[in-house]
């Protein structure tokens, strides 16, 4: 079946250093979304990308879709203790209404 | 004020007991969705609705049940059978496609 992976499982960082978070399907996605989810919170809706090779931006975080539409990848520049979760990416693979979620990264950023 | 509630929002029982889950939703959205999450784990989907008295198994259906006889409405029953219940429980919404998730606030079901 399809499966959404995501790299690295685990980042631990400085405060204000960049973090990069990479998500692979194993399928063509019709789009991707990206959620974080704080600790001990539930998933909230950041992003979603639809055309390939789409790239958008929110403030410090940068949000890319791949040319083939199987991997995107989520940027965060000068990462702060705010930014502190698991990101999540989640991919539509078309066929059903449903989404396919990632195995998501946990950022951990020591002040 | 719109949203997706769940309650409770913690939950203990025993073992061989059925139980359900709450999950309301006042977004007017016709899909609905059930995931499980264990610790440090990502999403698994249960089960799925995308429209009233209508659902589908999601990957890890066995030991749970649904129910969808109202749009605003998706309670979930973790069943006597569900081998390993003790897990977070995540409820959400979204006006289909499947367009953004709206995830209410989890229940944590502890199974002893």
């Amino acid at each position: 079946g399809q499966q959404v992976m995501q790299i690295p499982q685990y980042q631990h960082v400085q405060e204000g250093e960049d973090f990069t978070t990479y998500c692979n399907s194993s399928t063509t996605l019709s789009n991707i979304q990206w959620y974080k989810q704080r600790p001990g919170g539930h998933p909230v809706f950041l992003i979603q990308l639809v055309k390939s090779g789409e790239v958008k931006k929110q403030k410090r975080l940068t949000f890319q879709f791949g040319e083939a539409k199987k991997n995107s990848s989520l940027h965060i520049t000068a990462t702060q203790t705010t930014d502190v979760g698991t990101y999540f990416c989640a991919g539509d693979g078309g066929a059903t209404n449903k989404l396919i979620f990632g195995t998501g990264t946990l950022l951990a950023v020591q002040p | 004020d719109g949203g997706i509630t769940q309650s409770p929002k913690y939950l203990f029982r025993k073992e061989g007991q059925n139980v359900t889950l709450s999950c309301e939703q006042n977004l007017n959205h016709d899909a609905m969705y059930w995931y499980r999450q264990d610790p440090g784990q990502g999403l698994r989907l249960i089960y799925y609705s995308q429209i009233v008295n209508d659902f589908q198994k999601g990957d890890i259906a066995e030991g749970y049940s649904v129910s969808r006889e109202k749009k605003e409405s998706f309670p979930l029953t973790v069943t006597s059978a569900q081998k390993n219940p003790t897990a977070f429980y995540l409820c959400a919404s979204s006006s289909g496609q499947p367009g953004q998730q709206y995830f209410g606030p989890g229940t944590r079901l502890t199974v002893t």
